[in-house]
């Protein structure tokens, strides 16, 4: 079964660092997003991104972030300057369409800043 | 009101047991929902998908119940691989979701 892919699957950066965490999408599916999960609290969303361009984002979304698809299949989440409190889990997901569609998540990124 | 809510938990049961989960949304106009499981620091992964007025995939039943705006999830014959902790989610463009119901199947 196609699965969504993450790597790395656990990043230990120095706070004021830039990351960057990689995903690459299930082949097929046109919708692409990034969700963060801090520990003991929910999934949050961060960003949508379809047609080379971002379609939503959320209040954490912010100008630390940023989005890309560089090639045909990677999609990547950048945060420029990490904080402490950008610690979290981060999963990618990617859907066929929007709305009632499913998404298919990989198996995240833990990101540890310290 | 929160968009999604849902049961606290944890649940504890026995192997064997019947266990319903609810959730309820405050948006009338959302048309469908899921129900994912979470393991331990996992990701997420897709249970079920209700788009009407509910369905059943083997030991798990879905229902969505427009007029009261709740979705459930009923687990029969539960097993110690349900264990994990279940998410009631309520899809636009991007997926919102509820706070998790973690479930415990002891033997």
């Amino acid at each position: 079964e196609p699965e969504v892919t993450q790597t790395p699957s656990h990043q230990v950066t120095q706070m004021g660092q830039e990351v960057i965490l990689r995903c690459v999408p299930i082949s097929n599916h046109l919708y692409f997003y990034w969700y963060r999960q801090i520990l003991g609290q929910k999934v949050e969303f961060l960003v949508s991104f379809y047609n080379n361009e971002i379609s939503e984002k959320s209040e954490i979304f912010d100008d630390q972030f940023s989005v890309e698809r560089p090639d045909g299949s990677n999609f990547t989440l950048k945060i420029r300057s990490t904080k402490l409190e950008d610690s979290a889990m981060y999963f990618c997901a990617s859907s066929e369409g929007t709305s009632n569609q499913p998404q298919h998540f990989g198996d995240g990124t833990r990101l540890s800043i310290l | 009101r929160k968009e999604v809510e849902q049961d606290p938990g944890p649940f504890n049961v026995p192997e064997g047991a019947t266990v319903a989960f609810n959730c309820t949304y405050s948006n009338s106009a959302s048309q469908s929902f899921f129900w994912y499981r979470q393991d331990c620091r996992k990701e997420p992964k897709l249970l079920m998908s209700v788009y009407s007025s509910g369905n059943e995939d083997g030991r798990f039943t879905a229902q969505l119940n427009r007029a009261s705006q709740y979705i459930s999830l009923l687990i029969r014959d539960s097993k110690l691989s349900d264990s994990a902790t279940y998410l009631c989610v309520s899809p636009r463009r991007r997926l919102i979701f509820g706070q998790g119901t973690e479930l415990s199947v002891k033997p």
